[in-house]
């Protein structure tokens, strides 16, 4: 597609509910990440792919919290049992990086996640 | 670890003033730096940004100059309109951090006719 892709744009969910957020990037591009806004805040990093390589899940904030990206295309966020302070909003960015040169990153709108 | 410090906000402006948003940063090496707008309703997008020092980025009247001496990348613009209305942030890319790309907290503009 012409950018980056995000679904859903809305979910609410129970909390203790299982949530899956999923990223389209634009196409070709080797890098992908995921941030959280949480309302009025900036942005927190969860999760960063590159290429081929391990990713970078140093921001993740807990175990129920995982990612995966297949194939090196799409990728899914999955939030476990899902507590109210996870509210936020889950924003993906891409890019392309050519060696030591990282190109602009290109954001998606975001998955508004709201847990009652 | 890597970080990016901005001013808080929000900033309140009247149309026509001049704008200068503090943005200072902490990395190894020699990061690539940016500024990132995101408007009311809508998605971060990139403003401007600056590869190497003594850089000046530029876009929509902004501007931003890649002080390696200060570690700043401030971002400026001589008039601002109400369109110009939203939250900014900065940022840097690192790849002696992994190639991650680390935000500032972000700072809301308000512009006022």
């Amino acid at each position: 597609g012409a950018g980056v892709s995000q679904s859903p744009s809305n979910k609410v969910t129970e909390k203790g509910k299982d949530v899956e957020l999923r990223c389209d990037p634009i196409s070709g591009h080797t890098a992908l990440y995921w941030y959280r806004q949480s309302l009025g805040q900036g942005l927190e990093f969860l999760i960063y792919f590159q290429g081929n390589s391990a990713p970078d899940k140093s921001g993740l904030p807990s175990d129920r919290f995982s990612a995966e990206r297949t194939g090196g295309s799409v990728s899914t966020l999955t939030i476990q049992r899902t507590q109210q302070e996870d509210s936020a909003v889950y924003l993906c960015a891409s890019s392309l990086v050519r060696g030591l040169v990282n190109t602009e990153a290109f954001f998606g709108q975001g998955t508004r996640l709201t847990v009652v | 670890g890597d970080s990016v410090t901005q001013m808080e906000g929000p900033v309140t402006l009247s149309e026509e003033a001049f704008l200068t948003i503090n943005c200072t940063y902490t990395a190894t090496g020699y990061p690539s730096l940016f500024w990132y707008v995101q408007y009311p309703g809508e998605g971060l997008q990139l403003l401007l940004k600056a590869t190497k020092a003594d850089d000046k980025g530029s876009n929509k009247g902004f501007e931003a100059t890649y002080r390696k001496e200060t570690t700043s990348f401030h971002l400026e613009k001589g008039s601002v309109q109400v369109s110009d209305s939203a939250v900014y942030f900065c940022a840097l890319w690192n790849t002696n951090a992994g190639n991650m790309l680390t935000f500032g907290g972000g700072t809301r503009l308000m512009v006022k006719p």
